[in-house]
């Protein structure tokens, strides 16, 4: 079974820090792997998608990698703002059968002034 | 705009009561997901529905209830056999069953009283 770990799970730093968010997974058989950023009390709003072919995509000041080999994915986060303070979660999934991903805990970020 | 609405943002469940959940879509999506959020947990799959009237349990189906008689809407049901219902609860859809990533309503923050 897929197992998704977020290391670290909390993380407080001064604003303009570039940050790095680590996702592992246990199963590299995987057919994609989606970032989310999570506001306390909201659903989940979609940052980045990458397909098991791709190696990284990039949204502004974000940027996602993939080394299914080695079943990390990071989230880089250049020149953090006070506005980036949210939980980021990132969802593996499977290649093959039904495709329902796994979720991992996600990290509470804080970026403050 | 598209998007995804999920009603009552707050609902109150007195023991012994059912009480039902609204998602509904309109981005043309096939594939329709309820997940469950504990704090200090990830999100858990309780059903999904990859077609309409078809739906399949995912990980912690007991206590809940779903239909799918329409392609826009998913409700959720929360009948009195769940015994620790409350949570934050989060509904999901996606283009189909191959996972073309996640878009997440609002959720809603259910309570017992």
């Amino acid at each position: 079974k897929q197992e998704v770990t977020q290391i670290p799970a909390a993380l407080s730093v001064p604003e303009g820090e570039n940050l790095v968010l680590n996702c592992s997974f246990t199963d590299s058989a995987i057919y994609n792997l989606q970032w989310f950023r999570q506001d306390p009390g909201k659903g989940l709003t979609s940052l980045l998608l990458i397909q098991s072919s791709q190696r990284e995509q990039t949204s502004g000041r974000l940027n996602a990698s993939l080394d299914k080999s080695s079943g990390r994915s990071t989230l880089y986060i250049a020149a953090s703002q006070p506005g980036d303070s949210a939980t980021y979660l990132c969802a593996v999934s499977p290649s093959g059968g039904s495709y329902i991903p796994t979720f991992g805990r996600g990290t509470s970020l804080i970026v403050h002034p | 705009d598209g998007g995804i609405t999920q009603s009552p943002k707050y609902l109150f469940r007195k023991e012994g009561q059912n009480v039902t959940l609204s998602c509904e879509q309109n981005l043309n999506h096939d594939a329709m997901y309820w997940y469950r959020q504990d704090p200090g947990q990830g999100l858990r799959l309780i059903y999904y529905s990859q077609i309409v009237n078809d739906f399949q349990k995912g990980d912690i189906a007991e206590g809940y209830s779903v239909s799918r008689e329409k392609k826009e809407s998913f409700p959720l049901t929360v009948t009195s056999a769940q015994k620790n219902p409350t949570a934050f609860y989060l509904c999901a859809s996606s283009v189909d069953g191959s996972h073309k990533g996640y878009t997440f309503g609002s959720g809603t923050r259910l309570t017992v009283v």
